[in-house]
């Protein structure tokens, strides 16, 4: 177990829908960032929040935002989706110098 | 573009054996290289980091590295079926804290 907490665990959502997920980094850990792994490949990053500010950002499009909090959880949220963002939504936690990346257990996304 | 290359498998091998994963990537800047395992439908699990040229040991695993050719492998010693999973090799880009990885090597371990 890392720490880092998701949630919810899975989630089904329509064409055109919005969602909101979210992470609990563990604790010390004032870094988050977003993956989004589909069925077969690697994980991708989305982006990165420290101490509240985005701090790098993935090729996604713009309807992918993001907001951390002052107790560095986070949330991702998705607006207008498409069936290709079916995927599992990853979490990792780390704290600012050592860049080890902690992972939470994910969200699995569906998009019919 | 940043890429990181593994070969997608299945990399199969009995029960004992030393299992063999390797990666290549692309930014010669890299700095910090790390292997992830990862379950059927779970999330990744940090396994081991490297950021010097050579060896690094860690029970089982060994991580190897050469910046010059730009090849990282992690070798699994005595390999059990629980080993049996996908194995991401992650490379942190250089001027960035994030993690650009590979899509995955999957090793299957026959008792």
């Amino acid at each position: 177990e890392t720490g880092v907490t998701q949630s919810p665990t899975h989630l089904i959502k329509t064409r055109g829908q919005q969602v909101t997920l979210r992470c609990s980094s563990q604790s010390g850990h004032n870094t988050v960032s977003w993956y989004q792994q589909a069925l077969g490949q690697g994980p991708q990053f989305i982006f990165q929040y420290y101490r509240e500010e985005e701090n790098g950002r993935g090729n996604f499009p713009p309807r992918f935002s993001g907001l951390q909090f002052p107790n560095y959880s986070s949330e991702l949220n998705v607006n207008a989706l498409e069936l290709d963002d079916s995927a599992l939504y990853l979490c990792a936690s780390s704290s600012q110098g050592p860049d080890t990346q902690y992972f939470g257990p994910g969200t699995r996304l569906t998009v019919l | 573009q940043k890429e990181v290359e593994q070969n997608s498998g299945p990399l199969s091998v009995p029960e004992g054996a030393i299992a063999s994963l390797n990666c290549t990537y692309s930014d010669r800047g890299s700095q910090s290289f790390f292997w992830y395992r990862q379950y059927s439908g779970k999330s990744p699990e940090l396994i081991m980091f490297i950021y010097s040229n050579g060896d690094k040991e860690d029970g089982r695993f060994t991580a190897q590295l050469n910046k010059a050719s730009q090849y990282v492998s992690l070798l699994i010693r005595d390999s059990q079926p629980s080993d049996s999973a996908t194995y991401l090799c992650a490379v942190r880009n250089s001027g960035y804290s994030t993690l650009t990885f590979g899509k995955g090597t999957m090793l299957l371990v026959s008792p």
